[in-house]
Parts: structure tokens; sequence; C-alpha cells
């Protein structure tokens, strides 16, 4: 079992739904990190967590820490949202790596 | 600013090969790291790099080295390339201190051995 699961793997929407996206660590963590990568392969990050819920414009995102899962949200989605969503996380202490998933792939349709 | 930049964009190899790519971190980062993906995957981390030294190392043989110069740019080096070294090579950067420990990525080294 891998160390981050996401859920979906895969996502089709219509513009304008609301989507989520579900993330679950088996591990302690510092901090969870929420990531876009385009078919380019530059991966930017959307927003970094280690507690309650971040908010930046259409995007939000929320961790649980005691479920150890997190979930990124997207309001009114656009066909340019349209990307791999990675959820990484990072252990903590001395652990200075990130974990990644295996990212969920978000198509929005016109 | 520039961010993260990363040399060379794509390049092929021939098995036994090897290889050296480039990162240069955005400006104020002095942590690098370096991640594999393999294509439909996420990135397996390789090794990060702080203060010129090697400060933790993922699952990778001793074919993957590294070095961080004291500009903090950065190279990955494999040796004795095989087909499965086949990916994307992503280059990390962030600060130790501020930021919220901020990461910011390259847009990664399109590797093709053959």
């Amino acid at each position: 079992k891998n160390e981050v699961e996401q859920s979906p793997q895969n996502l089709t929407a219509q513009e304008g739904e609301f989507i989520t996206i579900n993330c679950s660590y088996s591990v302690g963590i510092s901090a969870l990190h929420w990531l876009q990568q385009h078919p380019g392969g530059g991966i930017v990050s959307l927003f970094m967590l280690s507690s309650g819920k971040k908010k930046h414009g259409r995007l939000i995102a929320t961790i649980n820490i005691q479920e150890k899962h997190s979930s990124l949200h997207i309001t009114a989605s656009h066909p340019r949202d349209s990307a791999v969503y990675i959820c990484a996380v990072r252990s903590g202490g001395s652990n200075y790596k990130l974990t990644f998933g295996k990212g969920t792939l978000l198509t929005v349709n016109p | 600013d520039a961010g993260v930049t990363q040399s060379p964009t794509h390049l092929i190899k021939t098995r036994g090969q090897q290889v050296t790519l480039r990162c240069s971190p955005k400006s104020g980062h002095d942590t690098v790291s370096w991640y594999q993906q393999a294509l439909g995957q996420g990135p397996q981390f390789i090794f990060q790099y702080y203060e010129e030294e090697e400060r933790q190392r993922g699952n990778f043989p001793d074919r993957f080295s590294g070095h961080q110069f004291p500009n903090y740019s950065s190279e990955l080096n494999v040796n004795a390339l095989l087909l499965g070294d086949s990916a994307l090579y992503l280059c990390a950067s962030s600060p130790v201190k501020g930021s919220g420990n901020t990461i910011y990525f390259g847009e990664g080294s399109w590797l093709t051995v053959v």
C-alpha cells in the first residue's frame, strides 16, 4: 500500500461543476502539498497545509490531521483547470523528502 | 525573478552512457531536491542538497550522484544508464527558513535512454 493514496485517478467534469479530489496518507506528517502538473511536465505548488483550510481564488484545500485526509476542491471549474493534481506529504523531523501520490488527471470539458 | 531553471529540457542517451542534468534554484533558495518521475507515476525522491552536502537520499542506487555548488545550483549525474532510467527528472528548490517552506519546481529534464 502506498503511503499516499489519491482518488479518483481520473475525473471528467463539465465546465462550472464543483470538483473534489481526495488524498489519504498513512504516516505522520509535518506538511501536505497540493500540486498541479500540466502535460509539459512543470509542477506548480498550489497549497501547503499543516492544519485547517486554505483558499486561493476558486481553489480550496482542507486537511484533517486526525483522520490523515486532505481534500482539494475546485469551484466553478473551467477547461483551463485541466491538469494532473498531485498530493505530496513531508513526514517531518529530519525527513526532508516529499512522498507523492500518483496524481488525479482532471479533464474539464466546455 | 526567474524560478527554478533546469537544463537540458530533453535529451537522448544510449544504455551505458553517463548523463549530467543541471538545476538553478529560485533566487533566495538554498535547498535543492531532485525527483524522478516515470510516465504515469508520481515523482520519486532521489536526494536533497543543502550547504553543498547531500542531506537525505531516497532509494536510488549509487549510479545516481549529485553535487551542489556554492551558488546553490546543483547537478544530478547518472552513470551506466539503463533503459529504466528513462523519465522526467525534476528539480525543486525551497528556502530553509521562512516562506512557509514553499517549494518551487523546474520544468524538468526529459531523459530517454535507448
